[in-house]
């Protein structure tokens, strides 16, 4: 098994540009989301999903989109790009079963918005 | 709403010396707790968990205790090596949520 996947590793894009953040899993796990690490902020969470079609916004949703059409992808998308969105961003996926909540991570994919 | 409290860091050891890192955190329900570590340049990586009250979590010579009555999760390890050096979250997740909290994260150095 890969595990969780994430594409591209580093990316940079200039202010306005849009784009998407890349992540799969193949452990047919149904809850998947995104976070953010700033440095001293810890991991902040933008989106997540409990099953395919079901999206809900985290801690800091504005300007990211998600969609979820299958169990194994969840894509993150940047709209409209801002230096504010400068970070690492991590992609996560976990069972749905008491106890079981333990939290699967991509490798990050490194963003820097000029 | 929950929210996860670390001791603040960075933490700087020597090698063989005894690690506490506090973590306490706030939930409605009844969490699982986390300890999750990340090394440079990668995502992080459950290193153990407790999913009821009085559980003790443990692995690679790292143990944290569930305390509800005391709502803490401490991390502690009695020997710390070079190869700790990590940053280390505390984080929990409420059953059927599909999303956890996690703390600022602590950064460990350890010098032989």
């Amino acid at each position: 098994n890969a595990g969780v996947t994430q594409t591209p590793k580093f990316q940079v894009l200039k202010t306005g540009q849009s784009m998407t953040l890349q992540c799969a899993q193949d452990m047919n796990h149904e809850y998947m989301s995104w976070y953010r690490q700033d440095p001293g902020m810890g991991l902040r969470l933008i989106h997540y999903s409990v099953g395919a079609g079901i999206t809900d916004q985290g801690e800091v949703p504005n300007g990211y989109n998600v969609s979820r059409s299958t169990t194994e992808d969840f894509p993150l998308r940047l709209l409209s790009a801002a230096p504010s969105q400068t970070s690492v961003y991590f992609c996560a996926s976990s069972r749905r079963m008491t106890g079981q909540e333990t939290q699967y991570f991509g490798p990050g994919t490194r963003l820097l918005v000029l | 709403g929950n929210s996860v409290t670390q001791m603040e860091g960075p933490v700087t050891l020597s090698e063989e010396a005894f690690l506490t890192i506090n973590c306490t955190y706030t939930a409605t329900g009844y969490p699982s707790l986390f300890w999750y570590v990340q090394y440079p340049g990668e995502g992080l990586q459950l290193l153990l968990k407790a999913t009821k009250a009085d559980d003790k979590g443990s692995n690679k010579g790292f143990e944290a205790t569930y305390r509800k009555e005391t709502t803490s999760f401490h991390l502690e390890k009695g020997s710390v090596q070079v190869s700790d050096s990590a940053v280390y979250f505390c984080a929990l997740s409420e059953p059927n949520a599909g999303k956890s909290t996690f703390g600022d994260g602590t950064t460990l150095t350890v010098k032989p």
